[in-house]
């Protein structure tokens, strides 16, 4: 699987959009990417992923460069709930193979 | 539809005694996964089951651990004469079987959390 980057600490006021970048500038085109966070104590929820589109649900919106070798996660209205260690995780298409967890963005929203 | 369902929450157990962690996946998932993560530390992957077969376990410690994800039932990971190092949150998750082409998420539970004392 493709390597992933991200920062490792972000801070973003309440009400505001979180933007959380991620390369991955070795992707495959088979290769989906995915966002996961991790609220502390809970398990890894599921927030969104993508191909090339980007992509919108009801949490977040997911931005693919044109390239595919980087991505960004928007919240849109970050709200202290928000706060969790945010991770960016490349899988390949039709793989029914488990994920790789980096180290990830602790994302930390402030009052 | 109820999520990743994993028990106990909390289990604690004595040097040398036997863990049993138990997962039911999603309805309608046929893939299990397991991890373990360490105090303040990333999430490992341990293994990956279908229905009555072991698919990957890579991440599986050599001794004293094995899994199983019967035809009825949920998933078992079990960990024998545990150790002080075991002590960790293990999370389970499952995806449902598709063919190629796709690329369904996987969901996790919250974890049973052991302690070894």
């Amino acid at each position: 699987d493709a390597k992933t980057t991200q920062p490792p600490s972000m801070d973003c006021a309440e009400g505001r959009a979180a933007n959380l970048p991620c390369n991955h500038s070795t992707i495959s085109g088979n290769e989906y990417v995915y966002w996961y966070r991790q609220i502390h104590s809970q398990g890894p929820q599921y927030i969104i992923h993508g191909l090339k589109n980007n992509e919108t649900n009801e949490m977040a919106s997911l931005i693919i460069t044109e390239d595919r070798k980087s991505s960004t996660l928007i919240l849109p209205h970050a709200t202290l709930r928000d706060t969790a260690v945010y991770y960016c995780i490349v899988r390949p298409r039709g793989g029914a193979d488990g994920l790789t967890f980096g180290k990830g963005t602790h994302l930390i929203i402030q009052p | 539809n109820a999520g990743v369902m994993q028990n106990p929450r909390h289990l604690v157990r004595r040097r040398g005694q036997e863990a049993r962690l138990r997962c039911s996946p999603m309805k309608g998932h046929s893939h299990v996964y397991w991890y373990r993560q360490l105090p303040e530390e990333g999430l490992k992957f341990m293994v990956y089951l279908q229905k009555e077969n072991i698919i990957d376990e890579s991440g599986m410690p050599k001794e004293r651990f094995s899994a199983e994800f019967p035809k009825e039932g949920p998933s078992i990971l079990r960990i024998q004469q545990v150790v002080r190092g075991d002590s960790a949150a293990y999370f389970c998750a499952s995806s449902p079987f598709e063919g190629a082409g796709m690329a369904s998420p996987l969901h996790f539970g919250n974890g049973t959390r052991l302690t070894v004392t």
